[in-house]
């Protein structure tokens, strides 16, 4: 079946612009997670959904990120006046999570958003 | 806190030869282990996990891995490596402490297989 998608692949952006990175989870998973990749950071976690609702936002790294999702399914990652630092690898994964909480469930990834801020 | 260690940022190895990629781990509670694969300019694929039970998991392409409580490890291996093992490896561990299970990573380990 179709797995995590992700788009765009790839965003160049200028400084100072905003972007918004899309993910289209696995049908009928439940959970969303947001990651970033990057060289110095290596991956960390930015956000979690639980159907809709993301109820944690500390992840974040500053107030320029935000993220919604919307219908529990597609979910979009919004970075308001981007820096340079902000350059990385975007990842987006899914679970079904019918457990809930201490669920053992796989999670799935997407390609991810290679973002370039100029 | 929950982490995950990769001692070595590089494995080199010849094709078939077993290879090994080492994970150590940090965790309150109960460890759910994984491991995945990164290969250039793609997103981590799935390779096996440790919930319970068995301490040898197998998983995709003919990847395992063995959890041993009492080192706190969670070792990846293959018994005969193929040049197109050659990726980026990462080890994970499922952090429920704050209610959200994201997953905590190692830092990867890249493996080189050569012919």
């Amino acid at each position: 079946g179709a797995g995590v998608s992700q788009s765009p692949s790839n965003k160049v952006t200028e400084k100072g612009k905003d972007v918004e990175l899309r993910c289209d989870p696995i049908s009928g998973h439940t959970a969303l997670y947001w990651y970033r990749q990057s060289l110095g950071q290596g991956l960390e976690f930015l956000i979690y959904f639980q159907g809709n609702s993301a109820p944690d936002k500390s992840g974040l790294p500053s107030d320029r990120f935000s993220a919604e999702r919307t219908g529990g399914s597609v979910s979009t990652l919004t970075i308001q006046r981007t820096q340079q630092e902000d350059s990385a690898v975007y990842l987006c994964a899914s679970s079904l999570e019918t457990s809930g909480g201490d669920s053992t469930d796989t999670q799935y990834f997407g390609p991810g958003t290679r973002l370039t801020v100029l | 806190a929950q982490s995950v260690a990769q001692p070595e940022d590089q494995v080199n190895v010849a094709e078939g030869n077993p290879l090994t990629v080492k994970c150590t781990y940090s965790v309150s509670g109960n460890p759910y282990l994984f491991w995945y694969v990164q290969y250039p300019n793609r997103g981590l694929q799935f390779l096996l996990k440790y919930i319970t039970g068995d301490n040898l998991v197998k998983g995709s392409y003919g990847f395992e891995a063995e959890f041993n409580k009492s080192q706190t490890s969670f070792h990846l291996k293959k018994p005969s490596a193929l040049v197109s093992d050659s990726a980026l490896y990462f080890c994970a561990v499922r952090d429920w402490g704050g209610s959200q299970g994201n997953l905590i990573f190692g830092k990867g380990t890249k493996l080189s297989v050569k012919p």
